[in-house]
């Protein structure tokens, strides 16, 4: 069973980057036609998707995002990394990491982590 | 890329069927997700590639499509099927997903 755990500072100031970690157990981090998928969703409101990267290391971005955004691949530790830079209140959300198979839907998520920003 | 269209709330009697539509012009250009969301809780898939169900999915969710609008049928609802639904596309113009507005599912 394919198991997600996001890990990271649950308060950032405005102007700071996120960081966050998402350790994969259970499913080999490369190797297979995966990608691995970081997404995010303020208090009541809907799913945003940030970003993607293949187990080759290539990436793809939400155009919105994309100028702030990072995401790699740690094989040492076998985790997903997020990097989001000049951090607004209006990123403060839920943060998921996810699986998504060759199929293009999200078919194992992590528990999300809830990532405010605030002065 | 905006966000794929679904209504608001779907209230359904137990037992009864809730319909949840989502429309959106990547609907009609590729495969469409839909996700179950209950409180507190983080997303799971129930349809994958329009109509395909996932393995432990109960049989009384089903998907189809019909042009840029896909359709989530929960056919008997149960009370523990209550929560936000959210579809899914992929908007190969921008090379990124589309989620829908959500859809919140109230069993009476």
């Amino acid at each position: 069973q394919v198991k997600l755990q996001e890990s990271g500072p649950g308060l950032l100031k405005p102007s700071q980057t996120l960081a966050l970690s998402c350790s994969v157990s259970g499913a080999p981090l490369t190797g297979g036609a995966y990608y691995w998928s970081w997404l995010r969703q303020p208090a009541g409101k809907g799913l945003e998707w940030i970003g993607r990267i293949y187990t080759s290391g290539n990436t793809n971005y939400s155009p919105s995002l994309e100028s702030r955004v990072s995401i790699y691949l740690d094989m040492s530790k076998k985790e997903v990394s997020l990097k989001l830079s000049s951090v607004t209140a209006a990123d403060t959300a839920v943060y998921y990491c996810a699986r998504e198979a060759p199929t293009r839907a999200h078919d194992f998520w992590g528990r999300g982590i809830l990532v405010t920003v605030s002065s | 890329s905006s966000d794929l269209t679904q209504p608001p709330s779907v209230s359904v009697s137990p037992g009864q069927t809730a319909t949840i539509t989502c429309s959106g012009n990547e609907v009609g250009k590729t495969f469409a997700s839909w996700y179950q969301q209950r409180p507190g809780q983080s997303p799971e898939m129930v349809i994958y590639q329009d109509n395909q169900r996932p393995s432990g999915i109960p049989g009384r969710f089903s998907g189809s499509k019909s042009g840029n609008t896909a359709t989530l049928t929960i056919t008997g609802t149960q009370a523990m099927d209550e929560g936000d639904y959210f579809c899914q596309a992929w908007d190969s113009d921008t090379v990124s997903f589309v989620f829908g507005t959500g859809t919140k599912v109230t069993v009476l």
